[in-house]
């Protein structure tokens, strides 16, 4: 059984600060990983993917991946209030099979 | 804006009733996906399309719900004699498939109020 797992928060960090949220996938097959955001009553929004170890900048955004330990991490760098949210880890499997969602960790940028 | 739409965007219905839900992906995405949201968890994978062909069904999925996408366009979800325990949000997202992988773009979702 695929399995992803995050923290459910809420996760508090002052604006301007870094916050960290991670994740966690049981299969060890896992190719590709995403980081979606999704605010209160709305639908899931891509934020990043990544497929490979190490680390990959957007902006603001860091994913990092490290697949020998299946953990996988998004960094927020300058957090600002509007980057509270529900934070969404998804991981597809082998072959292009179905995304496993984890619940999500909430997060909230306190001003 | 994603450019994948759903429709309707709330719908309250009485146990017992049927419903059905219609996703229009983005025009050129070959996957459509549904899952289904309760509060405070992530999606949770229903069932999705390659083309007109049905792919993979969770097992979650009961007799009771069936998805088409007849012409590889848009899909439909339909709810047959609702339960309250069906009250959920149901998201449709589209993807492309290549050879650098595949993401997936989520429509608004449809919020469901089984009463």
């Amino acid at each position: 059984q695929k399995e992803v797992e995050q923290n459910s928060g809420p996760l508090s960090v002052p604006e301007g600060a870094i916050a960290s949220l991670n994740c966690t996938y049981s299969d060890r097959g896992s190719q590709s990983f995403f980081w979606y955001r999704q605010y209160s009553g709305k639908s899931p929004e891509l934020i990043m993917f990544i497929y490979s170890n190490g680390d990959k900048e957007d902006g603001r955004f860091t994913a990092q991946l490290n697949k020998a330990s299946q953990y996988v991490s998004l960094l927020i760098r300058d957090s600002q209030p509007s980057d509270s949210a529900t934070y969404l880890c998804a991981v597809e499997g082998n072959y292009g099979q179905n995304f496993v969602f984890g619940p999500g960790t909430r997060l909230s940028v306190l001003p | 804006d994603t450019g994948v739409s759903q429709d309707p965007r709330h719908k309250i219905t009485k146990r017992g009733q049927n419903v059905t839900f219609r996703c229009d992906p983005i025009s050129e995405h070959n996957r459509l996906y549904w899952y289904r949201q309760t509060l405070g968890q992530g999606p949770e994978f229903l069932t999705y399309f390659q083309n007109e062909a049905q792919l993979e069904k969770s097992r979650l999925l009961s007799d009771r719900f069936s998805a088409e996408r007849p012409k590889g366009s848009f899909s439909t979800l339909e709810i047959q004699r609702t339960e309250q325990g069906d009250s959920a949000m149901y998201l449709c997202a589209s993807s492309l498939t290549s050879p650098a992988g595949e993401t997936q773009y989520f429509g608004p979702g449809t919020r469901l109020l089984v009463l």
